[in-house]
């Protein structure tokens, strides 16, 4: 299973609402997850189930969707939210992951 | 608390084979519905799923890697071993290792994650 992330890589300001898409290739319901990754660290979970926000990740972030098309959004884009973000489906073997999507101040 | 480590060689010659361990603790592979994997991401791209073994010894991987893979676990230790033979320029990245279960969190994939060890392979 394919994931297209859109896009790659995006500019915005502290306190923009930003929206980040993954596709998937054929439908995956709702095994989607996304992951928040800064230089040098591993990925940290935001998301999973497609909305289901991982505990401790702040109420600005959310996600939605199911079958082949998911969003996450960053309302009120924070100066910690500068990083790049994965989207991972787990619906079947092999799990995939998109290519990312850097958001730059 | 859940923490995890990887552990190996930092660089490797064309050919030779990779072995990497995972070492955790906060979790046991002898619970249902435990499992450790790997993933990996070559500086500057994406990130790429290889493998994972689940507490009953089940294991998946890459469809693309397969044949050069092999994951084990040792629940004594508390380790995960991944090993990768032929290795070549392009398998250079940083390797993560990281957790799932699947009966405590059946709707979620991996949620904890080793800090990476990045592999350069070069002669």
């Amino acid at each position: 299973i394919q994931l297209t992330q859109s896009p790659s890589s995006l500019s915005a300001s502290v306190g923009d609402r930003v929206t980040i898409t993954c596709r998937a290739s054929q439908g995956i319901s709702s095994y989607l997850a996304w992951y928040q990754q800064k230089p040098g660290k591993a990925p940290k979970l935001l998301i999973y189930a497609a909305s289901t926000l991982q505990s401790g990740v702040p109420s600005r972030f959310s996600g939605s969707g199911s079958g082949t098309e998911f969003t996450l959004t960053i309302n009120s884009l924070q100066p910690d939210d500068f990083a790049t973000y994965h989207c991972q489906q787990y619906h079947s073997y092999p799990w995939t992951f998109g290519q990312g999507t850097k958001v730059e101040i | 608390q859940i923490t995890l480590k990887e552990s190996g060689p930092s660089l490797v010659k064309p050919t030779q084979t990779l072995t990497l361990t995972c070492t955790f603790s906060g979790l046991s592979l002898t619970t249902r519905g435990v499992g450790v994997g790997w993933i990996r991401q070559p500086p500057g791209k994406a990130l790429e799923w290889l493998a994972i073994v689940y507490w009953d010894d089940s294991k998946r991987y890459s469809t693309s890697l397969e044949s050069r893979l092999t994951i084990t676990k040792d629940t004594s230790k508390n380790q995960v071993v991944l090993t990768m033979t032929d290795m070549g320029p392009v398998d250079t990245a940083t390797y993560y290792c990281a957790h799932r279960d699947y009966d405590s969190h059946p709707d979620r994939a991996v949620d904890h994650w080793g800090p990476g060890s990045l592999v350069t392979v070069s002669s």
